[in-house]
Parts: C-alpha cells; sequence; structure tokens
C-alpha cells in the first residue's frame, strides 16, 4: 500500500510569492490533515477535511493559506502571499475512522523556506 | 491554555531501558498516542491509549493514567536506530486533532 506522499519535498521561495503544496493521502482515506512545524516549535494542526469537505480549520493562522481537497483525494494548501514566518516544515496526514486505533499515517513533509 | 510537557532529550545505551513522560493539561481527552520520527522523514504512529493502562507493542509499551494527565513511552533493549525523536500527542478537542508535544530527543549510544 503507498503512503501518503506530499511535494514537492522542499520549496524555497521569496517573501511575496505564491507556493502550493500538493498531498495525496492513501487511497480510500476519507480523512485528510495538515499540520506545520515552526522551527524549534511543537508540530500544529491547521485543518482536517472529511472527503472534500473541511471539518475543521481552527488552525490555519490566516487568510493567505488556502486549503482545497477536489473530489475527495488529494489535497492543496496554497500560501499567498508568503511571509518569513510561513517556513517550516508542512505535513500531511490521513486516517480510516474505521481503523482507529491505528493511528495517523504521516506524509515526510514539504519544507518550506521563505526568504 | 493547553499544552503538553516531554523532556528535550535523554540518551541512553543500546540494550537498556528509556521512559519517555508525556504530562498533558488540555480541556478535552480523546485519547494519548505516540509517534517517530527520524531526521527529515515522516512521523510514523508508534502506539495508542485511550484507557488507563499499559498497552505492549513488542519492544514499546504505552501507558496512561488520564487521572493524572500523565503517560509514558517506554522503549527496551534499546538500538541504535531507534534513535529519533519521539512525540506525545493528545486528541483533546475532536479525532483527529492532534495537539503535539515538543518532543524528545533518543539518542542511543555504543
Amino acid at each position: 500500500e503507498a503512503g501518503v506522499t506530499q511535494f514537492p519535498s522542499h520549496s524555497v521561495i521569496e517573501k511575496g510569492q505564491t507556493v502550493t503544496l500538493r498531498c495525496d493521502p492513501i487511497s480510500g482515506h476519507d480523512n485528510l490533515y495538515w499540520y506545520r512545524r515552526v522551527m524549534g516549535k511543537e508540530i500544529k494542526f491547521l485543518l482536517h477535511f472529511v472527503k472534500e469537505s473541511k471539518q475543521d480549520e481552527s488552525g490555519m493562522p490566516n487568510n493567505r493559506f488556502l486549503a482545497e481537497r477536489t473530489g475527495g483525494t488529494y489535497s492543496t494548501l496554497k500560501v499567498q502571499p508568503a511571509e518569513l514566518e510561513d517556513s517550516g516544515v508542512y505535513f500531511c496526514a490521513s486516517s480510516q475512522e474505521t481503523t482507529r486505533p491505528s493511528g495517523y499515517t504521516f506524509g515526510s513533509g514539504t519544507r518550506l523556506t521563505v526568504v | 491554555g493547553q499544552s503538553l510537557e516531554q523532556p528535550s532529550e535523554v540518551t541512553a545505551v543500546e540494550g537498556a531501558i528509556v521512559q519517555i513522560n508525556c504530562t498533558y493539561q488540555t480541556s478535552g481527552f480523546y485519547g494519548l498516542s505516540w509517534y517517530q520520527q527520524h531526521d527529515g522523514g515522516a512521523p510514523t504512529f508508534l502506539s495508542y491509549n485511550a484507557l488507563d493502562g499499559l498497552e505492549e507493542t513488542g519492544r514499546f509499551s504505552s501507558f496512561l493514567s488520564r487521572s493524572d494527565s500523565y503517560g509514558y513511552l517506554l522503549l527496551q533493549e534499546l538500538q541504535m536506530k531507534d534513535s529519533a525523536s519521539y512525540f506525545c500527542a493528545v486528541e483533546a478537542d475532536s479525532w483527529g486533532k492532534l495537539q503535539f508535544g515538543a518532543g524528545t530527543q533518543v539518542v542511543v549510544t555504543p
């Protein structure tokens, strides 16, 4: 079974530019989550999709961040315009409700650097 | 506010036993999970406790006491490959919304 795939693995952009991160969850997983780890700090929740619907987006830092999950498959997270404080590692995770407590499968993350 | 506390680093020799404690202060509680992360890799699920007691999975065990808002991860028969960061995470507000601790760096020496 393929795992959670994220790309790009690394992205370096200038302040003010736009970046789009993509996550392909495990096939059949209805739940998809985005998390972020800013340098030296905890991994923090951003939002949760159930299929194509946003279940909880309470962790989204501001309106420069836009997440979508068209058709309930892959998801994108767009940052526009990027700021220096957006630098960090963005993780995606997916799960099936019926497989608890097997946990959530995380991708390897996208390391975003804003210069 | 809500918080999770775990030690920043633990060093031990191969074959030893390491216990990583996690205390949490959250408004709600569904369960406590543990994840392992090697440098540059994906956090990998290790164990989950929703009820008080000990869960054992091979060389790793996890314990929870909900009345004490406390849990620990026990790593036995340490191997070099166990050198990694270990995170405790609580589902406090809803299923799937994990709140992570800052992580414990485990260093295994020969």
